[in-house]
């Protein structure tokens, strides 16, 4: 059974730098069948997937347009998780942060099979 | 980016109703197609994925069907348990997108 362990502070202040961990068990971050990612959730924007690493042979990483400026998602074999810095945070930025897995499923595509607990991330003063 | 549309944004129906969501891309997307139940609180539960394949554990009550750019979720008899929002996203293409979701209430 996978699970997905979600750490990081709930309050950020703007233009400072947002900081989550996924904690993985179950699965390996170096998994050549999954990818690793972080989506967030809010009212105004929805579910907003913001990127993934994964490693095929080697490391890969794909960011979202709107975040890609400010965005590193790192994966640490050494502790088998990934992590997630948004620089220069602002109000917009607040919302429910989710890790998640993406299972590689080849023909039938792939699809988020398991998430972390989220974290509310407030930007504010 | 591939734009993903769902109706209707809420409905109220009654247990033992039989319910369908409608999702639509905006762009053929094969088969990419899953769906997730998100209940408040809570992460999102996949369902569906491949637009028709049952997620283990996931009650045969929900099924799934389309290709290209339409897709519906079906509940064939609504149980208190599935009032929640429900999402459709599509892994045709980079980046995945979801649908704005359906939010099933109790009448």
């Amino acid at each position: 059974q996978v699970q997905l362990q979600q750490s990081g502070p709930g309050l950020v202040k703007p233009s400072q730098t947002l900081s989550l961990t996924c904690a993985i068990s179950g699965d390996s971050v170096s998994s050549n069948s999954a990818a690793w990612n972080w989506i967030r959730q809010s009212p105004s924007r929805g579910l907003e997937w913001l990127g993934r690493t994964y490693y095929r042979s080697k490391w890969y990483n794909d960011y979202a347009v709107s975040v890609k400026s400010r965005i590193t998602i790192n994966p640490d074999t050494s502790k088998n998780q990934f992590s997630l810095q948004l620089n220069s945070v602002t109000p917009e930025d607040t919302a429910v942060y989710y890790c998640a897995r993406e299972l590689a499923a080849a023909a039938e595509g792939d699809y988020f099979d398991y998430w972390g607990q989220g974290t509310l991330v407030t930007v504010s003063s | 980016d591939i734009q993903m549309t769902q109706s209707p944004s809420s409905l109220s129906a009654s247990v033992g109703d039989r319910v369908t969501i409608t999702c639509r891309a905006s762009q053929s997307i094969s088969s990419y197609l899953n769906w997730y139940q998100q209940k408040p609180g809570k992460a999102p539960k996949l369902l569906i994925y491949a637009a028709s394949s049952l997620q283990s554990g996931v009650p045969s009550r929900f099924s799934g069907s389309g290709s290209g750019t339409d897709f519906t979720l079906t509940i064939s008899s609504l149980q208190p348990e599935d009032f929640a929002t429900y999402y459709c996203q599509q892994s045709y293409s980079t980046p995945p997108a979801f649908g704005q979701g359906t939010k099933l209430e109790i009448k």
